[in-house]
This record gives C-alpha cells, sequence and structure tokens, in this order.
C-alpha cells in the first residue's frame, strides 16, 4: 500500500521569509508519480507540479523549488520569499504508474500542511 | 476549455435524507475518480470510473454511498441515509487516459452539510 506523510501540520511565517514544507512517501513500486497541490481559501485544488520517479532532477519555477530525493523517499517544496498570497493548504501526493490498472490514476494524499503568511 | 464541474457547490440536509452529487468531467476525459476531503482525515479516495465503470470503489465508506457514470462523461455520487460524519467536502476529478505524464484535474467540490 502507499502512504504519504506530510509531518507539518501548521507553518506560520512572516512574509518574506522561505518556508520548507516537506513530504515523504513510501511505496513499493519502482514507477509512481508525485504531486504537490495548493488549496486557497476559495477551495479548489491547483495543480502545482507532478515529478515521475526516473526524473530526480529539481525544478524550480519562480519562487517555487522541489527537491526530490528518491533514497530519503522525500518530495520536499519550498518557497523563496513567501508571500500573504501563498497562505494556503498543499498536499502532497503520490501516483503509481501502472497504465490500465484497476486503480489507475488514483491519487494517495498526504494530510496536507496549513501554510499562513502573515504581513 | 471547460474545467471540471461539480453540482451543486453547497448542500445542506437534514439526517437521514438522500443526496446526489453531480460531477462534470472535462470533455473527452475517460477516468473519473470522487474524493472526499473531511476534518480530520485529509483527502480520502471513493471511486474510480473508467468509461462507464468502476474498477475500483474501494474508498466507498459504507453501502449508503453509490456512484454511477452514464455516457462515459456525467457523475452522480448518491449518500443514502445521510449521517453528520458524511459532511465533507466532495471533489471530482478527471483525466485522460492517454499518456501515463499528467496531473488529475479537480472541480470545485460540493460542501455537504448534514444536520
Amino acid at each position: 500500500a502507499q502512504k504519504v506523510t506530510q509531518a507539518q501540520t501548521e507553518i506560520s511565517v512572516v512574509e518574506k521569509e522561505d518556508v520548507t514544507l516537506d513530504c515523504v512517501y513510501e511505496t513499493r513500486d519502482t514507477t509512481y508519480y508525485l504531486f504537490w497541490y495548493k488549496q486557497p481559501p476559495s477551495g479548489e485544488l491547483v495543480f502545482l507540479i507532478r515529478r515521475n520517479s526516473f526524473d530526480e532532477q529539481n525544478e524550480i519555477s519562480g519562487r517555487y523549488s522541489w527537491n526530490f530525493q528518491k533514497s530519503t523517499s522525500s518530495f520536499n517544496f519550498t518557497i523563496t520569499a513567501s508571500q500573504v498570497v501563498d497562505s494556503a493548504v498543499y498536499f502532497c501526493a503520490l501516483r503509481l504508474g501502472h497504465a490500465g490498472g484497476t486503480s489507475y490514476g488514483k491519487l494517495t494524499f498526504g494530510q496536507g500542511t496549513i501554510l499562513t503568511v502573515h504581513p | 476549455g471547460a474545467g471540471v464541474s461539480q453540482s451543486p457547490s453547497n448542500k445542506v440536509t437534514e439526517k437521514g435524507k438522500d443526496v446526489e452529487l453531480r460531477c462534470d468531467p472535462i470533455s473527452g476525459h475517460t477516468a473519473l475518480y470522487w474524493y472526499r476531503q473531511s476534518l480530520g482525515q485529509g483527502l480520502e479516495f471513493l471511486i474510480y470510473f473508467q468509461g462507464n465503470s468502476a474498477p475500483d470503489k474501494s474508498g466507498l465508506p459504507s453501502d449508503r454511498f453509490s456512484a454511477e457514470r452514464t455516457g462515459g462523461s456525467v457523475s452522480t455520487l448518491t449518500i443514502q441515509r445521510t449521517q453528520q460524519e458524511d459532511s465533507a467536502v466532495y471533489l471530482c476529478a478527471s483525466l485522460p487516459m492517454t499518456s501515463g505524464d499528467y496531473e488529475q484535474y479537480f472541480g470545485p467540490g460540493t460542501r455537504l452539510t448534514v444536520t
């Protein structure tokens, strides 16, 4: 069975601080995908990034960066120079990579991290 | 193009009543998923549709929950004899089956409150 753990339930920072959201996953499969989603107060899940298990390159997108390390089964998310608009719940998720299976595409989510950025 | 839509956006019902929640996936997306987000439980998978069939119903919490999909498009999640613990946000997501490298597109959710 798959599992995703986001140990940080809530994080509070002041604007312009850097913040890292941790994500640790468990799976026995060698092919899988990892995701981060943002859920602002409006409630809709917003896709941020997808990473497959064969690509350990870190990625940077503006103020966002992601560090994928298979050796520690971690996929951490860093926001640089945080802003009030970054306040949201952030979810890490795992999907297995087998096409056509009975659970194709099913996401296993972590419990989420509530990020509050104070002005 | 249009995203995943869900209706109603909010539903308040009395304990014991039946409710139906609707999901309109992105046109052409053959896979459809229902998830539930409740306080203290995070986001839980409920059911997966491939076309009109449901290969994975493992997340449905009880036999009061059922879902169907017609025409490979619209899906309805039905909760019979609602209980207060059914209060949650019900999210629908869809995706194409043509490629392995993709992300799920989520709807805005239906917030269900059982009084």
